[in-house]
Protein backbone atom coordinates (compact mmCIF):
# COMPACT_ATOMS: atom_id res chain seq x y z
CA UNK A 1 0.00 0.00 0.00
CA UNK A 2 0.96 3.46 -0.58
CA UNK A 3 1.47 6.18 1.92
CA UNK A 4 1.79 10.12 1.98
CA UNK A 5 3.41 12.01 4.81
CA UNK A 6 3.22 15.85 4.46
CA UNK A 7 4.69 17.09 8.33
CA UNK A 8 4.35 20.10 8.17
CA UNK A 9 0.30 21.40 8.75
CA UNK A 10 1.59 25.19 8.30
CA UNK A 11 4.45 27.15 6.55
CA UNK A 12 5.21 30.81 6.33
CA UNK A 13 7.13 32.60 4.13
CA UNK A 14 7.92 35.81 3.05
CA UNK A 15 6.80 37.30 -0.11
CA UNK A 16 9.94 36.56 -2.57
CA UNK A 17 11.81 34.41 -0.54
CA UNK A 18 11.70 30.41 -1.62
CA UNK A 19 10.01 27.75 0.52
CA UNK A 20 10.29 24.10 0.67
CA UNK A 21 6.85 22.38 1.40
CA UNK A 22 8.09 18.38 2.69
CA UNK A 23 6.75 15.31 0.79
CA UNK A 24 8.03 11.86 2.08
CA UNK A 25 6.41 8.55 0.83
CA UNK A 26 6.10 5.08 1.22
CA UNK A 27 5.79 2.22 -1.70
CA UNK A 28 6.73 -1.10 -2.84
CA UNK A 29 6.37 -0.20 -6.07
CA UNK A 30 9.38 0.38 -8.49
CA UNK A 31 7.56 2.42 -10.69
CA UNK A 32 5.26 5.25 -9.45
CA UNK A 33 4.84 8.99 -10.17
CA UNK A 34 4.96 12.15 -7.75
CA UNK A 35 2.14 14.67 -8.16
CA UNK A 36 1.56 18.24 -6.33
CA UNK A 37 -1.70 19.73 -6.04
CA UNK A 38 -2.49 23.60 -5.07
CA UNK A 39 -5.81 24.19 -3.45
CA UNK A 40 -6.34 28.40 -2.87
CA UNK A 41 -8.56 29.34 -0.32
CA UNK A 42 -11.71 29.84 -3.46
CA UNK A 43 -11.42 25.75 -3.23
CA UNK A 44 -10.54 24.62 -6.80
CA UNK A 45 -7.68 21.80 -6.62
CA UNK A 46 -4.62 23.15 -9.26
CA UNK A 47 -2.90 20.53 -11.06
CA UNK A 48 1.12 21.92 -9.97
CA UNK A 49 3.71 19.84 -11.26
CA UNK A 50 5.01 15.83 -12.13
CA UNK A 51 7.92 13.45 -11.16
CA UNK A 52 8.54 10.13 -12.36
CA UNK A 53 9.92 7.42 -10.22
CA UNK A 54 12.27 7.33 -13.35
CA UNK A 55 12.88 10.69 -14.27
CA UNK A 56 16.98 11.39 -14.26
CA UNK A 57 16.21 14.91 -13.68
CA UNK A 58 13.94 16.62 -11.01
CA UNK A 59 10.72 18.23 -12.56
CA UNK A 60 10.45 22.26 -12.73
CA UNK A 61 7.47 23.95 -13.88
CA UNK A 62 7.97 27.74 -14.07
CA UNK A 63 9.03 28.59 -9.87
CA UNK A 64 7.77 25.30 -9.17
CA UNK A 65 10.34 22.61 -8.95
CA UNK A 66 10.16 19.24 -7.20
CA UNK A 67 13.39 18.07 -5.28
CA UNK A 68 13.10 14.31 -6.01
CA UNK A 69 15.67 11.89 -3.54
CA UNK A 70 14.89 8.49 -3.94
CA UNK A 71 16.69 6.79 -1.81
CA UNK A 72 15.43 9.32 1.10
CA UNK A 73 11.76 8.46 -0.40
CA UNK A 74 11.20 12.16 -0.68
CA UNK A 75 9.37 14.50 -3.02
CA UNK A 76 9.87 18.03 -1.44
CA UNK A 77 8.06 21.38 -3.63
CA UNK A 78 10.28 23.77 -3.81
CA UNK A 79 8.79 27.19 -4.82
CA UNK A 80 10.73 30.39 -5.51
CA UNK A 81 10.29 33.77 -5.08
CA UNK A 82 7.16 33.52 -3.29
CA UNK A 83 4.08 35.09 -3.93
CA UNK A 84 1.00 36.55 -2.00
CA UNK A 85 -1.37 34.51 -4.37
CA UNK A 86 1.29 31.24 -3.26
CA UNK A 87 -0.90 31.37 -0.08
CA UNK A 88 -2.84 27.85 -0.40
CA UNK A 89 -2.75 24.43 0.89
CA UNK A 90 -1.05 22.24 -1.35
CA UNK A 91 -0.84 18.26 -1.58
CA UNK A 92 1.72 15.96 -2.35
CA UNK A 93 0.45 12.58 -4.30
CA UNK A 94 1.46 9.54 -5.55
CA UNK A 95 0.55 6.58 -7.76
CA UNK A 96 2.40 3.35 -9.19
CA UNK A 97 2.89 3.16 -12.59
CA UNK A 98 2.64 0.28 -15.32
CA UNK A 99 0.14 -1.46 -13.22
CA UNK A 100 -3.38 -0.68 -14.14
CA UNK A 101 -5.41 1.63 -12.12
CA UNK A 102 -4.17 2.45 -9.12
CA UNK A 103 -5.79 4.68 -6.63
CA UNK A 104 -4.02 8.55 -6.16
CA UNK A 105 -3.01 8.76 -2.81
CA UNK A 106 -3.03 12.23 -1.19
CA UNK A 107 -1.35 13.54 2.06
CA UNK A 108 -2.89 15.65 4.48
CA UNK A 109 -2.14 18.59 3.32
CA UNK A 110 0.81 21.63 4.19
CA UNK A 111 -1.12 25.18 4.34
CA UNK A 112 1.17 27.58 3.17
CA UNK A 113 0.64 31.66 4.40
CA UNK A 114 2.75 34.31 2.46
CA UNK A 115 3.13 37.45 3.88
CA UNK A 116 4.10 40.74 2.23
CA UNK B 1 -11.42 26.63 -21.29
CA UNK B 2 -14.42 24.66 -19.83
CA UNK B 3 -12.24 21.82 -18.14
CA UNK B 4 -13.98 20.02 -15.76
CA UNK B 5 -17.57 21.64 -14.14
CA UNK B 6 -19.19 20.31 -11.51
CA UNK B 7 -23.06 21.41 -10.70
CA UNK B 8 -24.25 22.10 -7.70
CA UNK B 9 -22.10 24.35 -6.37
CA UNK B 10 -23.57 24.17 -3.00
CA UNK B 11 -26.60 22.01 -1.82
CA UNK B 12 -28.00 21.28 1.76
CA UNK B 13 -30.48 18.50 2.16
CA UNK B 14 -32.19 16.55 4.54
CA UNK B 15 -31.20 13.55 6.26
CA UNK B 16 -32.79 10.45 4.01
CA UNK B 17 -33.01 12.76 0.98
CA UNK B 18 -31.68 11.90 -2.37
CA UNK B 19 -29.41 14.01 -4.77
CA UNK B 20 -27.17 13.29 -7.75
CA UNK B 21 -24.09 15.61 -8.27
CA UNK B 22 -22.90 16.27 -12.02
CA UNK B 23 -19.55 16.02 -13.42
CA UNK B 24 -18.93 17.13 -16.61
CA UNK B 25 -15.67 17.43 -19.04
CA UNK B 26 -14.93 18.33 -22.34
CA UNK B 27 -11.12 17.04 -22.70
CA UNK B 28 -12.30 13.47 -24.00
CA UNK B 29 -10.60 11.95 -20.90
CA UNK B 30 -11.00 8.03 -20.63
CA UNK B 31 -10.77 8.55 -16.19
CA UNK B 32 -13.19 10.13 -14.00
CA UNK B 33 -13.02 10.06 -10.25
CA UNK B 34 -15.52 11.19 -7.66
CA UNK B 35 -13.52 12.10 -4.38
CA UNK B 36 -14.42 13.55 -1.12
CA UNK B 37 -12.20 15.49 0.99
CA UNK B 38 -12.78 16.03 5.09
CA UNK B 39 -11.05 18.39 7.35
CA UNK B 40 -7.18 16.71 8.34
CA UNK B 41 -8.08 13.22 5.74
CA UNK B 42 -7.00 14.70 2.16
CA UNK B 43 -8.88 13.74 -0.26
CA UNK B 44 -10.53 10.19 -0.57
CA UNK B 45 -11.37 8.34 -3.52
CA UNK B 46 -15.47 7.14 -3.50
CA UNK B 47 -15.73 5.70 -6.80
CA UNK B 48 -14.32 6.32 -10.39
CA UNK B 49 -14.98 4.98 -13.89
CA UNK B 50 -12.01 4.08 -16.86
CA UNK B 51 -14.38 4.83 -19.24
CA UNK B 52 -18.31 4.90 -21.06
CA UNK B 53 -20.10 2.28 -19.43
CA UNK B 54 -18.21 1.34 -16.74
CA UNK B 55 -18.03 2.41 -12.65
CA UNK B 56 -15.12 0.72 -9.94
CA UNK B 57 -15.29 1.22 -6.19
CA UNK B 58 -13.18 3.30 -4.31
CA UNK B 59 -11.56 3.86 -0.75
CA UNK B 60 -15.13 4.92 0.59
CA UNK B 61 -18.29 3.86 -2.08
CA UNK B 62 -20.51 2.99 0.89
CA UNK B 63 -23.77 5.45 0.82
CA UNK B 64 -22.86 6.46 -3.25
CA UNK B 65 -23.68 5.14 -6.27
CA UNK B 66 -22.41 6.37 -10.09
CA UNK B 67 -23.00 5.99 -13.07
CA UNK B 68 -20.88 6.86 -16.80
CA UNK B 69 -23.56 6.95 -19.49
CA UNK B 70 -21.89 9.09 -21.23
CA UNK B 71 -18.06 9.65 -21.95
CA UNK B 72 -18.25 12.99 -20.62
CA UNK B 73 -20.14 12.73 -17.81
CA UNK B 74 -20.13 11.05 -14.54
CA UNK B 75 -22.74 11.06 -11.77
CA UNK B 76 -22.53 10.88 -7.99
CA UNK B 77 -25.86 9.43 -6.38
CA UNK B 78 -26.88 9.65 -2.88
CA UNK B 79 -29.85 7.78 -2.33
CA UNK B 80 -30.42 8.38 1.58
CA UNK B 81 -28.02 10.85 2.58
CA UNK B 82 -27.04 11.07 5.78
CA UNK B 83 -25.43 13.64 8.48
CA UNK B 84 -21.79 12.08 7.72
CA UNK B 85 -22.04 12.28 4.21
CA UNK B 86 -21.42 16.32 4.81
CA UNK B 87 -18.17 17.16 2.60
CA UNK B 88 -16.68 18.75 -0.05
CA UNK B 89 -16.74 16.60 -2.98
CA UNK B 90 -14.47 16.79 -6.16
CA UNK B 91 -14.81 15.48 -9.49
CA UNK B 92 -11.20 14.59 -11.51
CA UNK B 93 -10.54 13.55 -15.03
CA UNK B 94 -7.47 12.55 -16.55
CA UNK B 95 -5.99 10.82 -20.16
CA UNK B 96 -4.72 8.10 -18.40
CA UNK B 97 -4.87 5.93 -15.48
CA UNK B 98 -1.52 7.66 -14.90
CA UNK B 99 -1.30 11.16 -16.16
CA UNK B 100 -2.53 14.36 -13.96
CA UNK B 101 -5.87 14.58 -12.54
CA UNK B 102 -7.59 17.65 -13.49
CA UNK B 103 -10.54 18.71 -11.01
CA UNK B 104 -14.04 20.42 -10.77
CA UNK B 105 -14.42 23.49 -8.59
CA UNK B 106 -16.16 21.34 -6.08
CA UNK B 107 -19.47 20.63 -4.59
CA UNK B 108 -19.84 21.42 -1.02
CA UNK B 109 -22.82 19.29 0.69
CA UNK B 110 -24.23 19.73 3.77
CA UNK B 111 -26.65 17.13 5.42
CA UNK B 112 -28.82 18.34 8.06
Amino acid sequence: AQKITQTQPGMFVQEKEAVTLDCTYDTSDPSYGLFWYKQPSSGEMIFLIYQGSYDQQNATEGRYSLNFQKARKSANLVISASQLGDSAMYFCAMTPMNTGFQKLVFGTGTRLLVSP
Amino acid sequence: NAGVTQTPKFRVLKTGQSMTLLCAQDMNHEYMYWYRQDPGMGLRLIHYSVGEGTTAKGEVPDGYNVSRLKKQNFLLGLESAAPSQTSVYFCASSKTENQPQHFGDGTRLSIL
